[in-house]
């Protein structure tokens, strides 16, 4: 059975700061992996997604990589600010039963602190 | 472009009673699935759908049952709820990128 851990499960920081979240699987044999955010009361909202076959993945001030070889990824935030505040959630999708299905990781939420 | 839409947004039932969450996406999307949150847990599927007419069990299908009769439509039924059942309800659909809708927050009294 595929896991997802994050660490740490919250994290505070000053704005401005570059800051790391981590994600680790036990199943190295995943279709892709997926970074959401999601702000308190809200639903989900994708962020990034990395195939199995790529490395990493940018979007703005994100960076997402992938080592399927250690079972990590990490999501890399540069310069912080306030409204980056939100839980981080990774879930690693892998192929089961002719389907495609999420894992999800408990999340690291993140406070930016102006 | 709606995405994917659930209703109600919250709902309390008295223990026992039974109700549906409806879940709807426009995105012509096969694989559709119902996913609970609850705090410090993460979250769980329930059961999920690879396209209309086919659905299976997820982590913690118990207490609850699906169907899928159109591409668009995915609706999660509880019966008989009980207390257990307090939960943030989440649908979503995917091809490669998941998307989800804005969640149903369900407490059983």
């Amino acid at each position: 059975k595929q896991e997802v851990t994050q660490i740490p499960a919250a994290l505070s920081v000053p704005e401005g700061e570059n800051l790391v979240l981590n994600c680790s699987f036990t199943d190295s044999a995943i279709y892709n992996l997926q970074w959401f955010r999601q702000d308190p009361g809200k639903g989900l909202t994708s962020l990034l997604l990395i195939q199995s076959s790529q490395r990493e993945q940018t979007s703005g001030r994100l960076n997402a990589s992938l080592d399927k070889s250690s079972g990590r990824s990490t999501l890399y935030i540069a310069a912080s600010q306030p409204g980056d505040s939100a839980t981080y959630l990774c879930a690693a999708s892998y192929s089961g039963a002719g389907s495609y299905q999420l894992t999800f990781g408990k999340g690291t939420k993140l406070s930016v602190i102006p | 472009n709606a995405g994917v839409t659930q209703t109600p947004k919250f709902r309390i039932l008295k223990i026992g009673q039974s109700m549906t969450l409806q879940c709807t996406q426009d995105m012509n999307h096969n694989y559709m699935y119902w996913y609970r949150q609850d705090p410090g847990m993460g979250l769980k599927l329930i059961y999920y759908s690879v396209g209309a007419g086919i659905t299976d069990k997820g982590e913690v299908p118990n207490g609850y049952n699906v169907s899928r009769s159109t591409t668009e439509d995915f609706p999660l039924r509880l019966e008989l709820a009980a207390p257990s059942q307090t939960s943030v309800y989440f649908c979503a659909s995917s091809y490669d990128l998941a998307f989800f809708g804005q969640g149903t927050r369900l407490t059983v009294v």
